[in-house]
Parts: C-alpha cells; structure tokens; sequence
C-alpha cells in the first residue's frame, strides 16, 4: 500500500520569505500527486496535481512543485509567502486516477508579518 | 463544473442519536464516493469506499454497522453515523473522482459535534 511522509508538521516562515514543504510518498510506481491546502474549519482547496510529463507542475496561488522519480519526493514551493499563506497543507497519493487519495499528515504553516 | 455538495456543515446532536450527512454530485455522475474522517489537527483518514448499488467498502477499524453508507443513485451517497458518542465528534469530508481521471472533487465537510 501507499504511504505518504510530510516530514515536518509545523514551519513557520516571515511574509515575503520563501517556502518549501516536503512530500515524500512510498509506492513502486509513480503514483498521482496532489497538493491540498486547508484553512481551520474549511474544507480542501487542490494546489496542484501531477500525473505526468514536465516534473515542474505550476498550480494556483503562486504555488509550484517539482517530482523527483529518484528521491520518490514531490516538494511544494513559493517564492513569497503571504501572510493569507498561513494554513494547513497536505500531500496526497493516488495509485490511479479514481483510487482512494492517501494523504500525508500535513504541515502547517504560520507567517510572521 | 464537478461539484460536490456536503450537507449539512455542522451539526451538534446528542449522545445516542444518529445523524445522517449527505453528498450530492451536482453536475455529475459519481459512481464512487470516498469518505474521509479527520479528527482535530489530524490528517484525513479513508473511511469507507461507497459505489453507486453496491455495498460500501469499509477500511479496517471503522464499524460498518456504526457508519452506514448508502450509494443508491448516481448523484447522492449518505453517511449515517448511528448512534453517536462524543468520540465520533470530527470532521467528515466526502469525494468522487472527477470524471476522465483528472483528480477528485471534495464535499465542504460536515463537523460533527456529538454532546
């Protein structure tokens, strides 16, 4: 089964610095990526999706993550953070388009002004 | 276009009553319903797998005769949540892959707060 490693659970970066949160997913093949963001008490707003072809995947919000086959990661980054950034975050797996998601524990991020 | 929705947001009951929380695919056709549970500052965790006219499929550890999931039309699928306790209180977040395999499509989640 798929497993799916958000190796920190909180970070917290200045407004206008840049961001980096880390997906790290257990599968034998390339499964379908999603990135999730979650305000408190909402529901989940997709970032950006990878199913194949360019490993650079740019998404909404000024969000973009990259695939790397060979570290099994697909890593969320942007350039300057928002303070309106500030939210829950989640991976998730899919080993086909209409499977099950499984997500990642999340990493939430809070911006200092 | 593919919405899902959720209904009802929140809901507050007693100990011992069940509450039913319904999602409706409004401009499609789900066949399949995923529903998620995610319990305070927690991850969300599979539940239970419905298809349209078929028993759900339950992951192991959730009751099935606890979460009764009905699938009967291609546009609603109901998660029944039978006589609730206050450790069931959480938020519970369904969805449906999105037609031609471009993603899923999440309700708005439903908080249940069992007193």
């Amino acid at each position: 089964a798929q497993s799916v490693t958000q190796p920190d659970i909180h970070i917290t970066v200045s407004e206008g610095a840049s961001l980096e949160l880390r997906c790290n997913y257990s599968y034998g093949a390339t499964p379908y990526l999603f990135w999730y963001v979650q305000s408190p008490g909402q529901g989940l707003q997709l970032l950006l999706k990878y199913f194949s072809g360019d490993t650079l995947v740019q998404g909404i919000k000024g969000f973009e993550a990259e695939f790397k086959r060979s570290q099994s990661s697909f890593n969320l980054r942007k350039p300057s953070v928002h303070w309106s950034d500030a939210a829950e975050y989640f991976c998730a797996v899919a080993i086909n388009a209409g499977n099950m998601l499984t997500f990642g524990g999340g990493t939430r991020l809070m911006v200092k002004p | 276009g593919a919405v899902v929705s959720q209904h009802p947001s929140r809901v507050i009951c007693k100990s011992g009553t069940s509450v039913k929380i319904e999602c409706r695919s409004l401009d499609f056709q789900a066949t399949t319903m995923f529903w998620y549970r995610q319990f305070p500052k927690q991850s969300l965790m599979l539940m239970a797998t419905s298809n349209e006219g078929s028993k759900a499929t339950y992951e192991q550890g959730v009751e099935k005769d606890k979460f009764l999931i009905n699938h009967a039309s291609l546009t609603l699928s109901t998660l029944t949540v039978t006589s609730a306790h206050p450790e069931d209180s959480s938020f519970y977040i369904c969805s449906a892959p999105r037609q031609g395999g471009d993603g899923y499509t999440f309700g708005s989640g439903t908080r249940l707060t069992v007193v």
